[in-house]
């Protein structure tokens, strides 16, 4: 079946640096996406790795294997707007190139601590 | 203004009635989305259009319907509403098939 797996909840301290896994079993592969939801809002993309490796966008970075189908999302510098949860979500890989369909996992929420 | 624009933002109603929620964007993306978000259950998909003439199911169509009346327009329907479809609703579109959904501000939908 097709699965995604991360922690539920993290925490961590102003300042610091968190990394929030997942973990996925797909059929097929054709890339990931990391989001981020603030409560009651609407969740808003943050990466997109299709390949393997380390993509970085300023504080936050996102690392692909596909072999050990693993991600994993970094946070560097947490700062209390960062509480939110972080979605990640997978496009698998069967099917026509257009009816791919994005696999959602529940979610990280994650506490940033004064 | 918002690229992805979702109407009502709430809206309370009772068992039996009919309710449209509805969707438009200014992104000019063909691909368009109905997703519900309940607490422990992320987001799960309702229905999705990849243009004007393609509708599909997603994996909860039941007890739904859409109607995408323009490219920028995409609304939900539930005919007769029930309390366990209270939740947050959200519309996202996207441009091609590896491109990032871009979420409205949802509509949090109550039926008593």
């Amino acid at each position: 079946g097709q699965n995604i797996d991360q922690p539920t909840e993290m925490t961590a301290t102003e300042g610091a640096i968190v990394q929030i896994n997942c973990t996925y079993q797909t059929s097929g592969f054709n890339g990931l996406f990391w989001y981020q939801q603030h409560a009651g809002e609407a969740p808003t993309f943050l990466s997109y790795n299709v390949l393997d490796g380390l993509e970085e966008k300023g504080r936050f970075s996102s690392f692909l294997s596909r072999s050990k189908g693993y991600s994993y999302l970094l946070l560097k510098e947490l700062q209390m707007k960062d509480s939110a949860s972080y979605l990640c979500a997978v496009r698998e890989g069967l099917g026509a190139g257009n009816n791919r369909k994005l696999i959602w996992g529940l979610g990280t929420s994650l506490a940033v601590n004064p | 203004d918002a690229d992805v624009t979702q109407t009502p933002r709430n809206r309370i109603t009772k068992t039996g009635k009919r309710i449209m929620l509805e969707c438009s964007q200014t992104k000019g993306h063909d691909r368009m989305y109905w997703y519900r978000q309940d607490p422990g259950l992320g987001l799960r998909l309702i229905y999705y259009s990849f243009d004007v003439k393609d509708i599909n199911k997603g994996e909860i169509s039941d007890g739904y319907s859409v109607s995408r009346q323009a490219q920028a327009k995409f609304s939900l329907s539930l005919e007769s509403a029930i309390p366990n479809q209270t939740a947050l609703y959200f519309c996202a579109t996207s441009g091609a098939v590896n491109q990032p959904q871009h979420f409205g501000d949802g509509t949090r939908l109550s039926i008593l």
